[in-house]
C-alpha cells in the first residue's frame, strides 16, 4: 500500500519569494510521484513526475521537486513566487508494478500569494 | 484537442434520486478513473478501468457503479443519491502506466439536498 502526506494544508508566500510545498510518502516498492496543480474551479493539471530516472524533476511554470529515497521525500519548490501560482497543489504517489494501478493523492496544499 | 470531457458541470439532486456522470476522453488513453474531491480529503478514488471491458473498486465505491462502455467512455452512476455524496467528481485517464500521469476532466459539481 502507498500513502502521501502533505505538511501543511495552507501555505501563505510573498511575491518573489522561494515557494516550498512538503510532500512524504510511503510506499512498498519503488514509486511514481507526481504533484498536481489545481486552479479555482478547474481539474488537475500535472506540473511534473519522477518516474526513476534524474532525481531532480524539472516542471511547468519553473517549479522543480527532488526525489530522496533516504527521506522519502518528494518537495515541491520554485525560487520566485508569482501571483499567478496561488492555487491548490496535490503530491500524489503511484507504485511501480509495469501495469496500470492507482494513484493515491495526498490531501493538497493550498498556496496563497501576497503581494 | 478536448482532452478529457465530462458532463454535466454542475447538477442539484434530491435525496433518492439517481443520474449518470459521464466521461469521455479523445486521446485513445487505456485505463480511466473516477475520483471524488472533498474539502481537506484530497482525492479519493471511487471505480477504475484499467482497459475496456475491465473495472474495479477503489477507496470508496459504496453507493456508485460505473460502465465501460468503450474505449472512450467511462460513466458513473449514483442509484440512490445521498447528501454524503455532495462533491466534486472529476474523471481520469491514462495511457497505460501511471507514469505517463493522469489527464483530467474539468469536474462535476453534484448537490444532494
Amino acid at each position: 500500500a502507498q500513502s502521501v502526506t502533505q505538511l501543511g494544508s495552507h501555505v501563505s508566500v510573498s511575491e518573489g519569494a522561494l515557494v516550498l510545498l512538503r510532500c512524504n510518502y510511503s510506499s512498498s516498492v519503488p514509486p511514481y510521484l507526481f504533484w498536481y496543480v489545481q486552479y479555482p474551479n478547474q481539474g488537475l493539471q500535472l506540473l511534473l513526475k519522477y518516474t526513476s530516472a534524474a532525481t531532480l524533476v524539472k516542471g511547468i511554470n519553473g517549479f522543480e521537486a527532488e526525489f530522496k529515497k533516504s527521506e522519502t521525500s518528494f518537495h515541491l519548490t520554485k525560487p520566485s513566487a508569482h501571483m499567478s501560482d496561488a492555487a491548490e497543489y496535490f503530491c500524489a504517489v503511484s507504485p511501480y508494478t509495469g501495469t496500470a494501478s492507482k494513484l493515491t493523492f495526498g490531501t493538497g496544499t493550498r498556496l496563497q500569494v501576497t503581494l | 484537442n478536448a482532452g478529457v470531457t465530462q458532463t454535466p458541470k454542475f447538477q442539484v439532486l434530491k435525496t433518492g434520486q439517481s443520474m449518470t456522470l459521464q466521461c469521455a476522453q479523445d486521446m485513445n488513453h487505456n485505463s480511466m478513473y473516477w475520483y471524488r474531491q472533498d474539502p481537506g480529503m484530497g482525492l479519493r478514488l471511487i471505480y477504475y478501468s484499467a482497459s475496456e471491458g475491465t473495472t474495479d473498486k477503489g477507496e470508496v465505491p459504496n453507493g456508485y457503479n460505473v460502465s465501460r462502455l468503450n474505449k472512450r467512455e467511462f460513466s458513473l452512476r449514483l442509484e440512490s443519491a445521498a447528501p454524503s455524496q455532495t462533491s466534486v467528481y472529476f474523471c481520469a485517464s491514462t495511457r497505460v502506466w501511471d507514469r505517463d500521469g493522469y489527464t483530467f476532466g474539468s469536474g462535476t459539481r453534484l448537490t444532494v439536498v
